[in-house]
This record gives C-alpha cells, sequence and structure tokens, in this order.
C-alpha cells in the first residue's frame, strides 16, 4: 500500500519561501507523476503542480512564477518550494500521486501558516 | 483552461434518500479526465470515481458516476451516515471544482 508523508515547517514568514518534503512508502515513486495540492482553511482544493518521477515538472499557471517542483528518486521523495509567500498561502498541503488523470493516493496533509 | 462548476452548492438530504451532484465543464472532456472525490472533516480528500464512471477500489457500489461531453454527474443511490461530507469533481489531473457539501436535513 503506497503511502505518502509531508514534512516542513508549520510557519513561514511573509516574503520567505515554503518548502515541503513528500516521502513516498510502499512503492516507488519511479513511473508515476507526483503532485502537491492546497486547501485553505474552509474552503475547496487548488492543485499546485504535479511531477513526474523523470523530472518534468507541470505548474498551474496562476501559481508558476512562485513555484519549484523537483522529485528525488534516491531518496523516494519530492518537494515543493513557494517562493514570496503571503498570508494567502495559508493552506493545508497535501501531496498526492497522479495516475491516469486522477489522484489516487494522499498524504495526511500539513497545515502551513504565514505570520510575521 | 477547463473550469468546472458543481451545483448544488450545498444539498440538504436525509439517510436513504438518493442524492444527485452535478459537475459541468467549460468545454467538452474526455470521460478519461473525470474524477470524483469525497473529503470529510479532517481528512484528505478520497477518490471516488475515476473515468466519470468507474468506481476506486474499496467504494461501496451505492456510489455511481455517469454523464460525458460537458455534464457529469455523482449519484449516491441510498445515502448512508458516513456518506454527509463534501465532494469535488476534477479534471485532467488537476482542475478542481469548488465542491457540493452534502448535509444532513
Amino acid at each position: 500500500q503506497v503511502q505518502l508523508q509531508e514534512s516542513g515547517p508549520g510557519l513561514v514568514k511573509p516574503s520567505e519561501t515554503l518548502s515541503l518534503t513528500c516521502n513516498v512508502s510502499g512503492g516507488s515513486i519511479s513511473g508515476y507523476y507526483w503532485s502537491w495540492i492546497r486547501q485553505p482553511p474552509g474552503k475547496g482544493l487548488e492543485w499546485i503542480a504535479y511531477i513526474y518521477y523523470n523530472g518534468s515538472p507541470y505548474y498551474n499557471p496562476s501559481l508558476k512564477s512562485r513555484v519549484t517542483i523537483l522529485v528525488d528518486t534516491s531518496k523516494n521523495q519530492f518537494s515543493l518550494n513557494l517562493s514570496s509567500v503571503t498570508a494567502a498561502d495559508t493552506a493545508v498541503y497535501y501531496c498526492a500521486r497522479r495516475s491516469s488523470f486522477k489522484f489516487d493516493y494522499w498524504g495526511r496533509g500539513t497545515l502551513v501558516t504565514v505570520s510575521s | 483552461e477547463v473550469v468546472l462548476t458543481q451545483s448544488p452548492g450545498t444539498l440538504s438530504l436525509s439517510p436513504g434518500e438518493r442524492a444527485t451532484l452535478s459537475c459541468r465543464a467549460s468545454q467538452t472532456l474526455s470521460n478519461e479526465y473525470l474524477a470524483w472525490y469525497q473529503q470529510r472533516p479532517g481528512q484528505p480528500p478520497r477518490l471516488l470515481i475515476y473515468g466519470a464512471s468507474s468506481r476506486a477500489t474499496g467504494i461501496p457500489d451505492r456510489f455511481s458516476g455517469s454523464g460525458s461531453g460537458t455534464d457529469f454527474t455523482l449519484t449516491i443511490s441510498r445515502l448512508a451516515p458516513e456518506d454527509f461530507a463534501v465532494y469535488y469533481c476534477q479534471q485532467y489531473g488537476t482542475t478542481f471544482a469548488q465542491g457540493t457539501r452534502l448535509e444532513i436535513k
């Protein structure tokens, strides 16, 4: 059973960079796309980016200028960097496996608050 | 860019009743691109339906998906207490709609 676990700081200051890592266990990262999705408190889901295991990234156009997604197959993990954060970036951040146009495995999510 | 719109925003029903949730796309989608998710409070979304009509592993058969083109439907045949949650449709492994909240009447 594939399992995903997000990790990273729960508090980030405005204008700084949010950095998260997703560790994949129970299966190989190879052969799939891996994604980040976020959910502001009380609101809906927003896709941020996904990356193929070979390193090809795809970004939400609305966030593209601030987002970097990377994959490390040797560690079976992938990561997210979101720069120049504001309070609007406060959200629960989920990592998920994207398989044939659907997200079939999800992490439990990690709340990141942007505040000074 | 494809925009997805769900209706209604909130649906109030009683256990045992039938729920019909709608998802409309701003342009024609291939059925294989359309998925539905359930999200209970404090939990990550759970994949229910993919390819517009295929149930994900472990999903009860009271959940069904249908539709094509720009109009898609999630139907829950007889609501169980644990089905009251928020439901999202999503296309192409990217865009999500705003969600439908299914609440107990």
